[in-house]
């Protein structure tokens, strides 16, 4: 039973334009969300979180979206970058249980 | 500042045979997850701990045992491995809940 859902294996984007990518999450608990970059060889690294008082935050090019009556939400990169090509995943966690629980990915490629 | 640190880097084992990954963080953080990583199924929490001494199962508990006996440190072992433990195992920690988690750069374990 996937909790946290990516639903989009792979988009690709022009440079400059917007990059959207989506997550939803079925568990009514999730308080916390969270989107981390990773390359190749490498562990993932944070982005950006998001708490579930908030329904919008912002950092730099990145801004993350959160409808939590539709448990879904949403990484903005604005504009994108060649550097943004990674995969991307959404995490969320419920602060009773302190889990981290991932969604399966979404390969970004921003084409120059 | 070498944050979280994974050892070894990649290891291959023949089925049956066991092995411990060792993931040490000198952030001084109480929480500590492993995940493993395979294509299309996304990060996948094996075990976490809340602190020294504490222990918890995640999503993919089966066929792992982990320790946590110091802050710094937490284990992961395999005691009999299989094919099906393949992956690429991901060490993580976090200061507290509701605050990112800093990965480590990987485990890739091949079981022939």
């Amino acid at each position: 039973d996937q909790q946290v859902k990516q639903n989009s294996p792979s988009l690709s984007v022009q440079e400059g334009r917007i990059s959207i990518l989506n997550c939803d999450y079925t568990n009514s608990m999730f308080d916390y969300f969270l989107w981390y970059k990773k390359y190749p060889a490498e562990g993932p690294t944070f982005l950006i979180s998001i708490s579930s008082i908030k329904d919008k935050n912002e950092d730099g090019r990145f801004t993350v979206f959160l409808n939590k009556s539709a448990k879904h939400l949403s990484l903005h990169i604005v504009p994108s970058q060649p550097g943004d090509s990674a995969v991307y995943f959404c995490a969320a966690s419920d602060s009773g249980t302190y889990k981290y629980i991932f969604g399966t990915g979404t390969r970004l490629k921003v084409l120059a | 500042n070498a944050g979280v640190t994974q050892t070894p880097k990649f290891r291959v084992l023949k089925t049956g045979q066991s092995m411990t990954l060792l993931c040490a963080q000198d952030m001084n953080h109480e929480y500590m997850y492993w995940y493993r990583q395979d294509p299309g199924m996304g990060l996948r929490l094996i075990h976490y701990s809340v602190g020294e001494g504490t222990t918890a199962k995640g999503e993919v508990p089966d066929g792992y045992n982990v320790s946590r006996l110091k802050k710094q440190n937490f284990l992961l072992g395999l005691e009999s491995a299989a094919p099906s433990q393949t992956s690429v195992y991901f060490c993580a920690s976090s200061f507290d809940r509701n605050t990112e988690a800093f990965f480590g750069q990987g485990t890739r374990l091949t079981v022939v």
